[in-house]
């Protein structure tokens, strides 16, 4: 069975600063996806970023990064220049990797971004 | 971008009565669709995974006869709800696997059963 664990269940970070959140996972599957989702309080669930496993460059989008240790299992975001619209939970997600397979979620991070 | 509509966005029932909640992936086909269950604070339950023209896959626990699932095209998967019941109050989300694998979810719908 796969297991997502974000040890994080709160953070904040001041405006425009640099935030990084945690995720990692236990798989014995060599490949798989793995995604980081935001959940604003509208509860509207957003993609984030998506990465994978074959793939050894971190996934990059515009603010959004990712530390993709695949020999650690670990799958950290990294939000730079924080911006007040950032203020959501944050849910990391496994996915074994092919066509109509289940998504696991980790127990997600409140992250506040504070003016 | 890929957009998933659910509807209703809240609905208000009588115990025993039943509710059926749609999910629409609006410019793209999902042969899969997902279905969740939310609750506050908490993270996504998966409640049963749904393929288009077959019956649902349900999780263990999650009641068939209770929750029936419809994807009767490759945009629309429905939920129903059956002799709903104020433990069944939950916020409920739908998803639809997109071409990467990634899944786009819809805005949820928050049943209350009274």
């Amino acid at each position: 069975a796969q297991t997502v664990t974000q040890s994080q269940p709160e953070m904040s970070v001041q405006e425009a600063e640099t935030v990084t959140l945690s995720c990692t996972y236990d798989t014995s599957e060599s490949n798989y996806y793995l995604f980081w989702y935001k959940q604003p309080p509208s509860r509207q669930m957003i993609l984030v970023i998506r990465q994978e496993a074959y793939k050894q460059q971190n996934a990059t989008e515009n603010r959004f990064s990712v530390n993709f240790q695949k020999a650690a299992k670990s799958f950290s975001l990294k939000i730079s220049d924080s911006q007040l619209g950032d203020t959501a939970m944050y849910f990391c997600a496994f996915m074994k990797g092919d066509t109509g397979n289940q998504f696991y979620f980790g127990t997600g991070t409140s992250l506040t971004v504070i003016p | 971008g890929a957009v998933v509509s659910q509807h209703p966005s809240r609905v208000i029932c009588k115990s025993g009565t039943s509710v059926k909640i749609e999910c629409r992936s609006l410019d793209f086909q999902a042969t899969t669709m997902f279905w969740y269950r939310q609750f506050p604070k908490k993270s996504l339950m998966l409640m049963a995974t749904s393929n288009e023209g077959s019956k649902a896959t349900y999780e263990q626990g999650v009641e068939k006869d209770k929750f029936l699932i419809n994807h009767a095209s490759l945009t629309l998967s429905t939920l129903t709800v059956t002799s709903a019941h104020p433990e069944d109050s939950s916020f409920y989300i739908c998803s639809a696997e997109g071409p990467g694998y990634e899944q786009y979810f819809g805005p949820g719908t928050r049943l209350t059963v009274t």
